[in-house]
C-alpha cells in the first residue's frame, strides 16, 4: 500500500493566519491526491481533488499544490470554522489510503 | 443534490457478519463508482472497497477477503457485508460516491453519508 504522512500532526494558529499542511507519499502518485476537512461527529468534506482543483462550493481561501510525492494544502486566512481536522488521500493506486490527519487548533 | 444514507444494526456480535446498506438519491446509481470507508473511534480513515454498477468490485486486501460489496440498481442501494467481525471492526462506517472527475484529476470521494457507528461486542 502507498503510505501517506502529514505534517504537522497538530497546528495551533489564530484567526487570519496563513497555514500550510504537507502530505508526503511513499511513492510517486502523480497528481492523484485529494484533501478533506472533517469536523467532529461529521463525515469528511471534499476540499481539493487532483492535487490542486478546488471542489465546487469550497471557499477560495483553500488551495492545494504539488505532484509526485509532496503536496500541500494552504488556508490563506483561517476562519473560525476552519479549526478542525484535515486529511489527505491518495487515489493513484487501490487501496486508496489516507494520511493520519492534521488537527488545527485555536492558539 | 446527491444524498447517501447508511442503515443497518449498530451492534454486532463477535464472529458474526456486519451488514450495512447505503441508499442513494439525487444521482443515478448506474453512472458512478460507490465506496465504503470506515473510521475507528478517534482514529483515521480506511477504504474498505468499491463497486461499479456493472458489479465490478475492488477491496482493500487488509480485510483479508472478509468484505463483500453488492449493488441493487432497482432500489438505488449498495451494501456491505463484513464477515467474522472482531472488536477491531468497531468503527463509524461511511458510504460515499467515488467520482472520476477526468483522467488528469482522477477520483475523489465527493459525496458522503452521515456515517453509522457499528460496535462489535457480545
Amino acid at each position: 500500500d502507498i503510505q501517506l504522512t502529514q505534517s504537522p500532526s497538530f497546528l495551533s494558529a489564530s484567526v487570519g493566519d496563513r497555514v500550510t499542511i504537507t502530505c508526503r507519499a511513499s511513492q510517486d502518485i502523480s497528481g492523484f491526491l485529494a484533501w478533506y476537512q472533517q469536523k467532529p461527529g461529521k463525515a469528511p468534506r471534499l476540499l481539493i481533488y487532483g492535487a490542486s482543483t478546488l471542489q465546487s462550493g469550497v471557499p477560495s481561501r483553500f488551495s492545494g499544490s504539488g505532484s509526485g510525492t509532496e503536496f500541500t494544502l494552504t488556508i490563506s486566512s483561517l476562519q473560525p470554522e476552519d479549526f478542525t481536522s484535515y486529511y489527505c488521500q491518495q487515489l493513484n493506486t487501490y487501496p486508496f489510503t489516507f494520511g493520519p490527519g492534521t488537527k488545527v487548533d485555536i492558539k | 443534490q446527491v444524498q447517501l444514507q447508511e442503515s443497518g444494526p449498530g451492534l454486532v456480535k463477535p464472529s458474526e457478519t456486519l451488514s450495512l446498506t447505503c441508499t442513494v438519491s439525487g444521482a443515478s446509481i448506474r453512472s458512478y463508482y460507490w465506496s465504503w470507508i470506515r473510521q475507528p473511534p478517534g482514529k483515521g480513515l480506511e477504504c474498505i472497497g468499491y463497486i461499479y454498477y456493472s458489479e465490478s468490485t475492488n477491496y482493500n486486501p487488509s480485510l483479508k477477503s472478509r468484505a463483500t460489496i453488492s449493488i441493487d440498481t432497482s432500489k438505488d442501494q449498495f451494501s456491505l457485508k463484513l464477515r467474522s467481525v472482531t472488536a477491531a471492526d468497531t468503527a463509524v462506517y461511511y458510504c460515499a460516491r467515488q467520482y472520476l472527475h477526468d483522467l488528469s484529476s482522477g477520483f475523489s470521494l465527493d459525496y458522503w453519508g452521515q456515517g453509522i457507528l457499528v460496535t462489535v461486542s457480545s
